[in-house]
């Protein structure tokens, strides 16, 4: 079964930093590009980052670009963000997502076909 | 960057009716553009991608078409389990922008 499995959310103040985790399960993980999705408590989705398979292709949302970092570790299977200078307007479900389609070439620019449950990441003092 | 927008943001129709649902890119995509269906607490589920193929195990009641700035997701005839958050996404690009959301109730 295809699983993904989202942690490392949890109380943060605003300024600090917070290290998420997905750990892919059910299918090659280095066959294909990863994104992070987030919603803000009764708000729509938003892109977040994405990563393509081989990490040579990584993009960004604005609002969280040079503060948010997106890697990952075929090795073990896993993606990561890194989220400094964590501010409220970052609280929010944050969730991992696969893309349908595995890329011949490092693009990110797929639909996401399968999605974790999430993680809450709740920034406050 | 391209905004993607989504109307109405709620509608409420009966079981059975036929649902339109538009979204509306504010630069040309092409036909790089998805929908989802998100539950209330649930995951969102990936429904179409290409503007108008359906992802497998989607019932045939959903269908999209358009291309360009213009998209359209139709439910045919409108179920309870139905009851939903509807989402597209461009992915053309980065930004891979959603929509708004197109809330769905049964009438």
């Amino acid at each position: 079964e295809v699983q993904l499995v989202e942690s490392g959310g949890g109380l943060v103040q605003p300024g600090r930093s917070l290290r998420l985790s997905c750990a892919a399960s059910g299918f090659t993980f280095d066959d294909y590009a990863m994104h992070w999705v987030r919603q803000a408590p009764g708000k729509g989705l938003e892109w977040v980052s994405g990563i393509s398979w081989n990490s040579g292709n990584i993009g960004y949302a604005d609002s969280v670009k040079g503060r948010f970092t997106l890697s990952r570790d075929n090795a073990k299977n896993s993606l990561y963000l890194e989220m400094n200078s964590l501010k409220p307007e970052d609280t929010a479900l944050y969730y991992c997502a696969k893309v349908g389609t595995i890329a011949a070439a490092g693009t990110t620019l797929y639909p996401f076909d399968i999605w974790g449950q999430g993680t809450m990441v709740t920034v406050s003092s | 960057d391209i905004q993607m927008t989504q109307s109405p943001s709620s509608l409420s129709a009966s079981v059975g009716d036929r649902v339109t649902i538009s979204c509306r890119a504010s630069q040309g995509i092409s036909n790089y553009l998805a929908w989802y269906q998100q539950k209330p607490g649930e995951v969102p589920k990936f429904l179409i991608y290409g503007s108008s193929t359906l992802q497998s195990g989607v019932p045939s009641r959903f269908s999209g078409s358009g291309s360009g700035t213009d998209f359209t997701l139709t439910i045919s005839s409108l179920q309870p389990e139905d009851v939903a958050t509807y989402y597209c996404q461009k992915y053309n690009s980065a930004p891979l922008t959603f929509g708004g959301g197109t809330k769905v109730e049964i009438k």
